[in-house]
């Protein structure tokens, strides 16, 4: 079955540094791939998606390359900030069809804590 | 962006009692709604596919005669835990479709956090 795995955290990062949360997924045909942030007590928002290869997805300085060859879609930042502190989740989306269709395998998620 | 709405936020409730959860669709229609269950510090699980006018389609291992869904309408669904445990307890989240955003995007409720105690 589909599958997404992150790299575990938490990842902790000082204000300005750079951000690389690692994704890579395994699914059949071709799946879109997404970015989800939970923010403490609130619910999930989309950051960004790709639906095809080579395709990049970016949001509020967040960047993520839909890479077909290794099933990877890393999350970037170059400069985090302390605001960016949240759980991030990766998630992908079979786009075959069924009385499933849309839903949404996710990774574990991880923890980010930025400081000033 | 689409908003989804869940109600309520939070609830406490004793064991053995049922419980409710509302997901809304406020500005669009949704003909599928998801209901997913995350345990701390871990990922979602998809639970059920709530699709409107018909029976929901359960994941594996999710008892369907505990956590009833209903989707009577365009805009709602509900979640109802019965007879409710401490296991249960958990954060529990609905999203929904809005197919009029050329079916790329979900919408996610700000979640239930469910306390049995």
């Amino acid at each position: 079955g589909d599958s997404v795995t992150q790299m575990e955290g938490p990842v902790t990062l000082s204000e300005e540094a750079f951000l690389t949360i690692n994704c890579t997924y395994t699914a059949t045909g071709y799946p879109s791939l997404f970015w989800y942030v939970q923010y403490p007590g609130e619910g999930l928002q989309l950051l960004l998606k790709a639906t095809k290869a080579d395709d990049k997805g970016s949001n509020k300085g967040f960047e993520a390359t839909y890479r077909k060859e290794t099933t990877s879609f890393h999350l970037e930042k170059g400069s985090v900030q302390v605001s960016d502190s949240a759980v991030y989740f990766c998630a992908l989306r079979t786009n075959a069809g069924g009385t499933s269709y849309g839903k949404l395998t996710f990774g574990q998620g991880t923890i980010l804590t930025v400081h000033p | 962006g689409a908003v989804v709405s869940q109600h309520p936020s939070w609830v406490i409730c004793k064991s053995g009692t049922s419980v409710k959860i509302e997901c809304r669709s406020l500005d669009f229609q949704a003909t599928t709604m998801f209901w997913y269950r995350q345990f701390p510090k871990q990922s979602l699980m998809l639970m059920a596919t709530s699709n409107e006018g018909s029976k929901a389609t359960y994941e594996q291992g999710v008892e369907k005669d505990k956590f009833l869904i209903n989707h009577a309408s365009l805009t709602l669904s509900t979640l109802t835990v019965t007879s409710a445990h401490p296991e249960d307890s958990s954060f529990y989240i609905c999203s929904a479709r809005d197919w009029g955003q050329g079916n790329t995007e979900a919408f996610f409720g700000q979640g239930t956090r469910l306390t049995v105690v």
